[in-house]
């Protein structure tokens, strides 16, 4: 089955700076790719989300990139603010999404 | 859309007791989801039901464990002789493929603790 790896697993960056987060996935029939954030006491929501056949998308300050070739895919927040502090979770699903494998998380922390 | 509901969100009960948590999807998605997430980790798949079929269940969920979807609408994941190692945060999710985009929507979750 699936087995996905997220890295790091915190991090801390200054307000305004760029966060990256880094995931690998193991199984070559996963082709969605989702990345949820989670804040305490709530479930995960989606932030943005790709598929295997495009390999760069961005919406506003957050921006996701795909090597289905390296298996691994990417999140960048740009123009990091407070309120982007949180759990991200990144995850792969194969086509028909019925088992999707989500990492162990990164905790985001954006010091004002 | 009022987004996917959960009831109850905290439930607390002594080991051996049984427990049942329902899931309201969003109106019209029929595909729904049930997530167990434990401190620290992501969430990991138990179950899913597309329409009232259950298609297809991880070997986490336990003979303990069984979800319904009786009429397609909304879902019941009930736990038998709970264990102190149920203590997770139990998340449902809902999507709708027929619209082009199976994007998976949660809700809050219900925490549960068994003492």
């Amino acid at each position: 089955g699936e087995n996905v790896e997220q890295h790091p697993s915190t991090l801390s960056v200054q307000e305004g700076d760029s966060a990256v987060i880094k995931c690998t996935y193991s199984d070559s029939a996963s082709n969605y790719f989702p990345w949820y954030k989670q804040e305490l006491g709530k479930g995960p929501q989606l932030i943005i989300d790709i598929r295997s056949n495009v390999g760069e998308k961005k919406d506003q300050r957050i921006a996701v990139t795909l090597n289905k070739t390296a298996k691994h895919f990417s999140l960048h927040i740009t123009e990091t603010q407070p309120e982007d502090s949180a759990v991200y979770f990144c995850a792969a699903s194969p086509y028909n999404n019925n088992d999707m494998r989500f990492g162990a998380g990164t905790r985001l922390t954006v010091k004002p | 859309d009022t987004g996917v509901s959960q009831n109850p969100r905290h439930k607390i009960t002594k080991r051996g007791q049984n427990v049942t948590f329902r899931c309201d999807p969003i109106s019209e998605h029929n595909r729904l989801y049930w997530y167990r997430q434990t401190l620290g980790q992501g969430p990991e798949f138990l179950t899913y039901f597309q329409n009232e079929a259950q298609l297809e269940k991880s070997r986490l969920l336990s003979d303990r464990f069984s979800a319904e979807r009786p009429k397609g609408s909304f879902s019941t994941l009930e736990i038998q002789r709970t264990e102190q190692g149920d203590s997770a945060m139990y998340l449902c999710a809902s999507s709708s493929p027929d619209r082009g985009r199976d994007t998976q929507y949660f809700g809050p979750g219900t925490r549960l603790t068994v003492l």
